[in-house]
């Protein structure tokens, strides 16, 4: 069982505050890492997708790094927005030798932003 | 807009009484997925297809079954659902599985369903 844990479980920031959050996985037989964004009443939605060691990705505000090595990536939010308010899931993708296992999703950071 | 659809998306249910929830999706894709999502939990893989072949879960309830007749729509059957399966259901879809774990899925919006 792929044990996958995000931290802080939730937070509350301010307008205008940056803020980030972490992911952690098991660095073993690793292919790639998901994340999303689910506001209340909403679908999830996917940010990004990322597959290389020190990748870094941006969309907008929304930042993401990733060691493979250590298992872990942080999601970061410049300037947070009350639209900003939501839970974030991430989900690793592990490689194995019948193909690539399905997403196990992480419990998620309920992000809200105060305006 | 290309989308992923479920209905309905708050479903009441009694104890035992079989229940069907449905998704569809505009976006011609391969695959689709159904996932459980208690309260606080991690959203769970169920099962999925890729086009017409099912794959389940190892430690997905017998109680729980699928049909897809066809590339734009799935369904979720629980044959006697208790209490526990009291949950959000997400479907989502993705292009193609054996592409590797690259491809996004896309999400429908959730069929909460509450069991009396």
């Amino acid at each position: 069982i792929l044990n996958v844990e995000q931290s802080p479980q939730s937070l509350h920031v301010q307008e205008g505050d940056s803020t980030n959050f972490t992911c952690s996985f098991p660095s073993s037989n690793f292919y790639a890492l998901h994340w999303y964004r689910w506001e209340t009443a909403k679908s999830p939605e996917a940010l990004f997708v990322m597959t290389l060691n020190g990748d870094e990705k941006k969309k907008g505000r929304i930042s993401a790094t990733l060691n493979t090595k250590e298992g872990y990536s942080y999601l970061y939010i410049k300037g947070s927005q009350p639209e900003d308010s939501a839970t974030y899931l991430c989900a690793p993708l592990r490689e194995w030798n019948s193909g690539n296992t399905p997403l196990v999703f992480g419990k998620g950071t309920r992000l809200s932003v105060i305006a | 807009d290309a989308m992923v659809i479920q209905n309905p998306r708050y479903q009441v249910t009694q104890f035992g009484k079989p229940v069907t929830l449905s998704c569809s999706q505009t976006l011609n894709h391969n695959v689709m997925y159904w996932y459980q999502q208690k309260s606080s939990q991690a959203p769970k893989l169920l099962f999925h297809y890729y086009d017409k072949d099912f794959n389940n879960e190892a430690d997905t309830p017998d109680n729980f079954q699928s049909r897809r007749p066809n590339t734009s729509f799935c369904f979720l059957d629980i044959r006697s659902p208790g209490l526990g399966d009291a949950a959000m259901y997400l479907c989502a879809t993705s292009r193609d599985r054996l592409a590797g774990g690259l491809n996004e899925q896309f999400f429908g919006p959730g069929t909460r369903l509450t069991v009396l």
